[in-house]
């Protein structure tokens, strides 16, 4: 079986400050991993993803994310966020032939 | 860039009603999900199929049926609709039964029963 925790429900920032999302995993074989982003009223779209090579993986809009096999994780990263980020994010981990996804991490950032 | 198409954006239904919820995706992928999407839940598998006539319960499937008669159409049934399938439907797609590619999604089906 596979699973996602996401570490955070709701994260506030201020415009230009730097965001971690964290993402943990469990499951027993070679994973492939996702960020999603979902902004108001709009559909799920692939943020990065990792499933082998370079365990730091560069998205679209200037995210990144570190895959750490020994901690099975998979953090999200923004060195510096805009008004125009705030959305809701998940992670997901694919295995078994389907992807699973975390609770989601509601990322509310203020001009 | 592929296109999945849910037909209806806002649902309401009774309870006891069957209710069809549609998906329709334009290129000729292998795969394809249901999803319900509730708040602090995250996303759940409901049923997925590989093929044409084929589907494969995923990790909610009581009270849900699915449809394949089409590669490019699957179709997620309530047969008796309840309060609590209430909840954000999202229907999904992927080339290959690998999860190397991702998924690409619809926009969303809101599904309210009263």
């Amino acid at each position: 079986a596979q699973s996602v925790s996401q570490h955070n429900h709701h994260v506030i920032l201020s415009e230009a400050a730097s965001l971690e999302l964290g993402c943990n995993y469990s499951y027993g074989g070679t994973v492939n991993l996702f960020w999603y982003v979902q902004y108001p009223g709009q559909h799920l779209q692939l943020l990065l993803k990792y499933f082998s090579g370079d365990p730091l993986v560069k998205g679209i809009k200037g995210f990144e994310a570190e895959f750490i096999k020994s901690k099975f994780s998979f953090n999200l990263r923004k060195p510096s966020v805009q008004w125009s980020d705030t959305a809701e994010y998940f992670c997901a981990v694919g295995g078994d032939y389907k992807l699973s996804f975390g609770a989601g991490t509601t990322v509310t950032v203020r001009a | 860039d592929v296109k999945v198409t849910q037909s209806s954006r806002y649902l309401v239904k009774r309870t006891g009603e069957k209710v069809f919820l549609e998906c329709v995706q334009d290129m000729d992928h292998e795969n394809m999900f249901w999803y319900r999407q509730d708040p602090g839940l995250g996303l759940r598998l409901i049923y997925f199929s590989y093929d044409v006539k084929m589907k494969e319960k995923g990790d909610i499937p009581e009270g849900y049926s699915v449809s394949r008669e089409k590669k490019e159409r699957f179709s997620l049934i309530l047969e008796s609709a309840s309060t609590n399938q209430t909840s954000m439907y999202l229907c999904a797609s992927s080339p290959t039964p690998t999860t190397n590619y991702g998924y690409t999604f619809g926009s969303g089906t809101r599904l309210t029963v009263v």
